[in-house]
């Protein structure tokens, strides 16, 4: 079946521009999890909902950052204002419950780079 | 805070030697364990789990055992394959953390043929 899918694959923004990335999860997963991943790091959480609700947004870096899923499948996270330390790989993962044990399922990510 | 800590890379070695990556981790739940893995173009996959002290998650020859005393999770492999080559990342969930994953920095390894 299909996996997550994200897009676009690659997005180049000049600084200040606004951005919005896209994620579709495996059909039926009810959580959903955004992670950032700076060149040569780990991911790092952003944010999670569970169907439709952001349950935690912890990770969001400022007030620029925001992430909405409003029918509980397909969710985007939109930058505003992009600055350069914005550049990283935008991970989506999802999986079939909100579980500590369950498998979280990737997307191939969206590279930003922002000149 | 929770954290996982995992020995810095690059790593290479020949083909057929054998394989540790250290990873400890500092919890305040009880937290399940995993090592996610990242070949060259794609993805992050899950290579194994262990959700319970002293329980072994393998796959593909990997393994690794979840030990509560040391606070270790160490990804073992008795003979790497060149297409072993990929960065692998230790990491952890908790029910109070609300199953978001914390990663470690990764350790990319290298086979030579």
């Amino acid at each position: 079946g299909a996996g997550v899918s994200q897009s676009p694959r690659y997005k180049v923004a000049k600084r200040g521009q606004d951005v919005a990335l896209r994620c579709d999860p495996i059909s039926g997963h009810v959580s959903l999890f955004w992670y950032q991943q700076a060149l040569g790091q780990g991911p790092e959480f952003l944010t999670y909902f569970q169907n439709e609700a952001q349950l935690d947004k912890s990770g969001l870096p400022s007030d620029r950052f925001f992430a909405e899923r409003p029918e509980g499948s397909v969710s985007t996270l939109k930058i505003q204002r992009t600055q350069q330390e914005d550049s990283a790989v935008y991970l989506c993962a999802s999986s079939l419950w909100w579980q500590a044990t369950l498998e979280q399922y990737f997307g191939p990510g969206t590279r930003l780079t922002v000149t | 805070g929770d954290s996982v800590t995992q020995m810095e890379g690059p790593v290479t070695l020949s083909e057929e030697a054998f394989l540790t990556i250290n990873c400890t981790y500092t919890a305040t739940g009880y937290p399940s364990l995993f090592w996610y893995v990242q070949y060259p173009g794609e993805g992050l996959q899950l290579l194994l789990k262990a959700t319970k002290a002293d329980d072994k998650g393998s796959n593909k020859g990997f393994e690794a055992t979840y030990r509560k005393e040391t606070t270790s999770f160490h990804l073992e492999k008795g003979s790497v394959q060149v297409s072993d080559s990929a960065v692998y990342f230790c990491a952890l969930t908790t029910y109070s953390s609300a199953s978001k994953i914390i990663f470690g920095s990764g350790t990319r390894l290298s086979i030579r043929p």
